[in-house]
């Protein structure tokens, strides 16, 4: 059975960071794709970002240049880096195995940008 | 990376059949056929109903059916029943090596 679990959500002040984790079980980070896909509350999905079996990263371009995808075969575990974050970044993250789409999901993890 | 479009909502009585667009590009929905749906209930993470326009993962049920034609795909649920009330969600693979998704259509069933 896979199993994806997000951590590393929380409050945090605009220009803030944070780090998301997604740790993988059933489902091999490094051989598959992997995304991160966010939900701003009461709103529609909005993907974030890939990383490629290969390791090419993409992005959305509402976080390029502030979010770092990366993962860690060794933990098979996937991060979100999130840096100079803003109010409009607030929403739950979840991250998505991809094997012929979206096909696994987390349960997600808030993330609320707030002084 | 504009969205995809969906109607906000739709609606049907138990037992009718109802159909959701999703209209992209020539960048995304007109190029590949890796087009997908999810369903996603209040409060739930979303599911996979529906991958490469018309494929269904093992456990869904036929009554969800998937096509496309240009850059419009859809998606049909047939025989509703009350549990099929949720948000449904439509994504594609794009140009830019990028995904994007849907605004989403919230389906009630009457």
């Amino acid at each position: 059975e896979v199993q994806l679990v997000e951590s590393g959500g929380g409050l945090i002040q605009p220009g803030g960071s944070l780090r998301l984790s997604c740790a993988a079980s059933g489902f091999t980070v490094s051989s598959n794709y992997m995304s991160w896909v966010r939900q701003a509350p009461g709103k529609g999905l909005e993907w974030v970002s890939v990383i490629y079996s290969g390791g090419s990263t993409y992005y959305a371009d509402s976080v390029k240049g502030r979010f770092t995808i990366s993962r860690d075969n060794s933990k098979n575990t996937l991060y979100l880096q999130m840096n100079s974050l803003r109010a409009e970044d607030t929403a739950v993250y979840y991250c998505a195995g991809m094997l012929r789409s979206f096909d696994y999901w987390g349960q997600g993890t808030l993330v609320t940008v707030s002084s | 990376q504009s969205a995809l479009t969906q109607p906000p909502s739709v609606s049907g009585s138990p037992g009718q059949s109802v159909t959701i667009s999703c209209t992209g590009t020539s960048s995304d929905v007109g190029s590949y056929n890796r087009v997908s749906w999810y369903q996603q209930p209040p409060g739930t993470a979303p599911k996979l109903m529906i991958y490469e326009v018309s494929n269904r993962p093992s456990g869904v049920p036929d009554r969800f059916s998937g096509s496309k034609s240009g850059n419009t795909a859809s998606l049909t649920i047939s025989g509703l029943q009350a549990e099929d009330e949720a948000d449904y969600y439509c994504s594609s693979y794009t140009s830019s090596s990028t995904w994007v998704f849907g605004g989403g259509t919230k389906l009630t069933v009457l």
